[in-house]
C-alpha cells in the first residue's frame, strides 16, 4: 500500500542547478500540495493542486514552479537553486476541499541541500 | 489570515506522566483541526482531526484532544507517556479558499522523554 511516493529521497545540488521532484500518490485524491520544513518553522505550503489541471500558490512559491501532471502526478521545479533552498520537501495528498476531505496523508520527504 | 500557534518549541516529561500540548489557532469561519506526529527522518502521520460534533476527539497510541471555541484551542493530551512518543508534534488547520483548502501547520512542539 504504496500512498504518497516522493523520489528522489536524498539530493545535493550545486547553486544554480535545476531539478525536479517527483511526487505520485495512488489514493485516487483531488487535491495534492508540496510542503517544505525547515527547523524552527514548521511546514510551510509551497504551493498546491485543488484538482487535476489547477494550481495555486501557498505561502513560500518564490523560486519554485509546479505541474499537475495528471491526477496521481505533482512534481516540484527548482528553476536554479539558492542555498535557501536547502530544505526537506514534503508531498501530501488529499481528496478535496472541505470536512472531512482535507485530511492530508504524506510522502516520506525529500531532504535537499543546496551549496 | 490563518494561522496556527503551537507556544512550546520544546517539552521534557517523564515517562508515565501526563502531557498536554498547547495550540492555538487564528480562523475565521469553522475549523478543521488536526494534529499529526513526525517521527526523526518520517513523514507525518495523523494522530486525530476535528471537523465538528463532540469537542473531545480520540486519536491513535492513546491521544486526545479537546475544541475549545472560547479559546480557540485544541490541545492534545495523554494521560501517561510512554518512551516511543518522542517525536515532533505538530498542529494545523485546514483553510479553505474559492481554489480549495490547504493544511496550515504551527512551528511544531519537540517531546522529549525522560527516564
Amino acid at each position: 500500500n504504496a500512498g504518497v511516493t516522493q523520489t528522489p529521497k536524498f539530493q545535493v545540488l550545486k547553486t544554480g542547478q535545476s531539478m525536479t521532484l517527483q511526487c505520485a500518490q495512488d489514493m485516487n485524491h483531488n487535491s495534492m500540495y508540496w510542503y517544505r520544513q525547515d527547523p524552527g518553522m514548521g511546514l510551510r505550503l509551497i504551493y498546491y493542486s485543488a484538482s487535476e489541471g489547477t494550481t495555486d500558490k501557498g505561502e513560500v512559491p518564490n523560486g519554485y514552479n509546479v505541474s499537475r501532471l495528471n491526477k496521481r502526478e505533482f512534481s516540484l521545479r527548482l528553476e536554479s537553486a539558492a542555498p535557501s533552498q536547502t530544505s526537506v520537501y514534503f508531498c501530501a495528498s488529499s481528496m478535496g476541499q472541505g470536512a472531512p476531505r482535507a485530511e492530508a496523508f504524506f510522502g516520506q520527504g525529500t531532504r535537499l541541500t543546496v551549496v | 489570515a490563518q494561522s496556527v500557534t503551537q507556544p512550546d518549541i520544546h517539552i521534557t516529561v517523564s515517562e508515565g506522566a501526563s502531557l498536554e500540548l498547547r495550540c492555538n489557532y487564528s480562523y475565521g469561519a469553522t475549523p478543521y483541526l488536526f494534529w499529526y506526529v513526525q517521527s526523526p527522518g518520517q513523514g507525518l502521520q495523523l494522530l486525530l482531526k476535528y471537523f465538528s460534533g463532540d469537542t473531545l476527539v480520540q486519536g491513535i497510541k492513546g491521544f486526545e484532544a479537546e475544541f475549545k471555541r472560547s479559546q480557540s484551542s485544541f490541545n492534545l493530551r495523554k494521560p501517561s507517556v510512554h518512551w516511543s512518543d518522542a517525536a515532533e508534534y505538530f498542529c494545523a488547520v485546514g483553510a479553505s479558499n474559492q481554489a480549495g483548502t490547504a493544511l496550515i501547520f504551527g512551528k511544531g512542539t519537540t517531546l522529549s522523554v525522560s527516564s
